[in-house]
């Protein structure tokens, strides 16, 4: 079952402006991790905010979570043409297991 | 270091065969966990190994098994492969126990069924 819900689902902007995607989830969590995945490839890490964290920063890339809200959102600045890819947000629900719940993720295209 | 790396890349089964995917986990790394992502969707958990102990499993039936060796490297079987089985097979591998720890995923073996 989905976790988190992406929104939007897809989401298309010119070079240089920022991108913000926002991630929706139904439980409790300790922590939410953002992943970029480019052309139905692997996965790549960006980020992971812990449940008493508001807000991180790596980069370009602004993560805030709102746990009142069951949100989060990641911004990324300046956007390059190298940033289109689908990103997901994936929640830890805890324990030693830690497996990732995924939503559906986000289509960013960014055009040069 | 090495990166999480998986074979084949590519394969193409018929209904009914079984398959073995293997992935070699990131150097230093202890735990491995498979993900199926089918085409427009999310990765979704199979199951995590942990010094080659299953540590939990998803919503799969069991013609899906996995086993991890003592390198910490790792097969996922599939069983009397079935249409729906079609989709990106994902590993992903972490230094210890996954929970509150980023993942490091492969590059995926794409698996057609016809």
């Amino acid at each position: 079952s989905q976790q988190g819900e992406e929104d939007p689902q897809a989401l298309s902007i010119q070079e240089g402006e920022n991108a913000t995607m926002n991630c929706s989830y139904k439980t409790s969590i300790n922590n939410l991790q953002w992943y970029r995945q480019n052309s139905g490839r692997g996965l790549v890490h960006l980020i992971l905010i812990r449940s008493n964290e508001r807000e991180k920063h790596s980069g370009r890339l602004r993560v805030t979570l709102d746990t009142s809200k069951k949100s989060s959102s990641l911004l990324i600045t300046a956007s390059r043409a190298a940033d289109t890819a689908s990103y997901f947000c994936a929640t830890d629900a805890g324990g030693s297991q830690g497996n990732l719940i995924f939503g559906k993720g986000t289509k960013l295209s960014v055009k040069p | 270091e090495t990166g999480v790396t998986q074979s084949p890349t590519h394969l193409i089964k018929t209904r009914g065969q079984q398959v073995t995917l293997r992935c070699s986990s990131q150097s230093g790394h202890n735990t491995v966990s498979w993900y199926q992502q089918a085409l427009g969707q999310g990765p979704q958990f199979i199951f995590q190994y942990y010094r080659e102990e299953e540590n939990g499993r998803g919503n799969f039936p069991p013609r899906f098994s996995g086993l991890q060796f003592p390198n910490y490297s790792s097969e996922l079987n599939v069983n009397a492969l079935e249409l729906d089985d079609s989709a990106l097979y994902l590993c992903a591998s972490s230094s210890g126990l996954a929970g509150g720890r980023a993942q490091y995923f492969g590059p995926g073996t794409r698996l057609t069924v016809l």
